[in-house]
């Protein structure tokens, strides 16, 4: 069973505007949630996490809301850049930070 | 550069042979978990060591599988008489943060012929 779901398999938006990511989960008893950028042939590299007694997070342009109620968490990135072009892969977690990853989503930024 | 490396960054081989991957984490005495990705698909845990204490194992780690962590610092990963389903990116990773965070290695690629 697929605890945590990343619908978009793609997304492509133009350089300067906003991208949504968005991902959803099964798990109410997960503890925290993550977001990685991945590149071609390197690891995972991480964004943003947000604690699920938070609602939202910020770091720089990355943003990530939670939505607990109905399970689900998103990633905005503001202004998207021609770098941020890569898959982005949303994680849950609980106890024993062994994490459940979503399958990701392709992320295409147009100049 | 998160610091965590792997070795090889590829690997082929021949159905049936015996394979072992290397990571090295930032620091020793901490987490360490391996995980696997396939094309398509999100990273896949392994299991994971807390030091030298291999703590947990997925059932995606058949008895082909042996990971160990000698010391509590690098930390090995063997495939046994490898399938070629096991043709797969093998990623390391060390916990960071408080939230969960993970610093992953670049991992290796194994393709099985």
């Amino acid at each position: 069973d697929q605890q945590v779901k990343q619908n978009s398999p793609s997304l492509s938006v133009q350089e300067g505007r906003i991208s949504i990511l968005n991902c959803d989960y099964t798990n109410s008893m997960f503890d925290y949630f993550l977001w990685y950028k991945k590149y071609p042939a390197e690891g995972p590299t991480f964004l943003i996490s947000i604690s699920s007694i938070k609602d939202k997070n910020e770091d720089g342009r990355f943003t990530v809301f939670l939505n607990k109620s109905a399970k689900h968490l998103s990633l905005h990135i503001v202004p998207s850049q021609p770098g941020d072009s890569a898959v982005y892969f949303c994680a849950a977690g609980e106890g024993n930070y062994q994490l459940i990853w979503g399958a990701g989503t392709k992320l295409i930024i147009k100049p | 550069d998160t610091g965590v490396s792997q070795d090889p960054r590829h690997k082929i081989t021949k159905r049936g042979q015996n394979v072992t991957f290397r990571c090295d984490p930032i620091s020793e005495h901490n987490r360490l978990y391996w995980y696997r990705q396939t094309l398509g698909q999100g990273p896949e845990f392994l299991t994971y060591f807390q030091n030298e204490a291999q703590l947990e194992k997925s059932r995606l780690l058949s008895d082909r599988f042996s990971a160990e962590r000698p010391k509590g610092s690098f930390s090995t990963l063997e495939i046994q008489r490898t399938e070629q389903g096991d043709s797969a990116m093998y990623l390391c990773a060390q916990l960071a943060g408080g939230n969960g965070e993970q610093f992953f290695g670049p991992g290796t690629r194994l393709t099985v012929l």
